[in-house]
């Protein structure tokens, strides 16, 4: 059974540090891995998506990685900003293509 | 577009009541989900469906019941509602196996 765990549960940095948010999965048989950003009360918005063929994506300050062997994902948010303050939850889809969420990191930037 | 709509956005429940949770989403998308996220935790699959009426349950499914007779609507009731399904609660869509889109979530209070 596929297992998402995200650590550390929260971080906070000051704005403008580069920094590296973790997602480690029990399975290395998965099909994707997604990884969302929550805001307070709200709903997710979808940042990345990695096919398991893939290695990383991008998307502005944003670089996400797959590595199945190990498997872990990381997701790399350069010189952040007070606005990048929110949830940030990883998915993988696993063997029966269902979403296996981790609890999430928490994070502050602090200005 | 406007996406994943949920309705309602807000909802107290008293013990033993029922109610339907509704999501409409407008992106022709095939697949449909229902999750429930408890604080500080990730989300959890209750349903989700691969087309009109074709359903199947995910993690948690009891105490929840869904339809899917459109493309566009994928409601989800709970009936007798216990304090243990306090929660909020998230729809989304995809195309396919792929990157999913959430709607803004729906927050249930059973008392």
């Amino acid at each position: 059974k596929q297992e998402v765990t995200q650590i550390p549960a929260a971080l906070s940095v000051p704005e403008g540090e580069n920094l590296v948010l973790n997602c480690s999965f029990t399975d290395s048989a998965i099909y994707n891995l997604q990884w969302f950003r929550q805001d307070p009360g709200k709903g997710l918005t979808s940042l990345l998506l990695i096919q398991s063929s893939q290695r990383e994506q991008t998307s502005g300050r944003l670089n996400a990685s797959l590595d199945k062997s190990s498997g872990r994902s990381t997701l790399y948010i350069a010189a952040s900003q007070p606005g990048d303050s929110a949830t940030y939850l990883c998915a993988g889809m696993d063997s029966s293509y269902k979403l296996i969420f981790g609890s999430g990191t928490r994070l502050l930037v602090r200005p | 577009n406007a996406g994943v709509t949920q309705t309602p956005k807000f909802r107290i429940l008293k013990i033993g009541q029922s109610m339907t949770l509704q999501c409409t989403q407008d992106m022709n998308h095939n697949y449909m989900y229902w999750y429930r996220q408890d604080p500080g935790m990730g989300l959890k699959l209750i349903y989700y469906s691969v087309g009109a009426g074709i359903t199947d349950k995910g993690e948690v499914p009891n105490g929840y019941n869904v339809s899917r007779s459109t493309t566009e609507d994928f409601p989800l009731r709970l009936e007798l509602a216990a304090p243990s399904q306090t929660s909020v609660y998230f729809c989304a869509s995809s195309p396919g196996r792929t990157e999913q889109f959430f709607g803004p979530g729906t927050r249930l209070t059973v008392l």
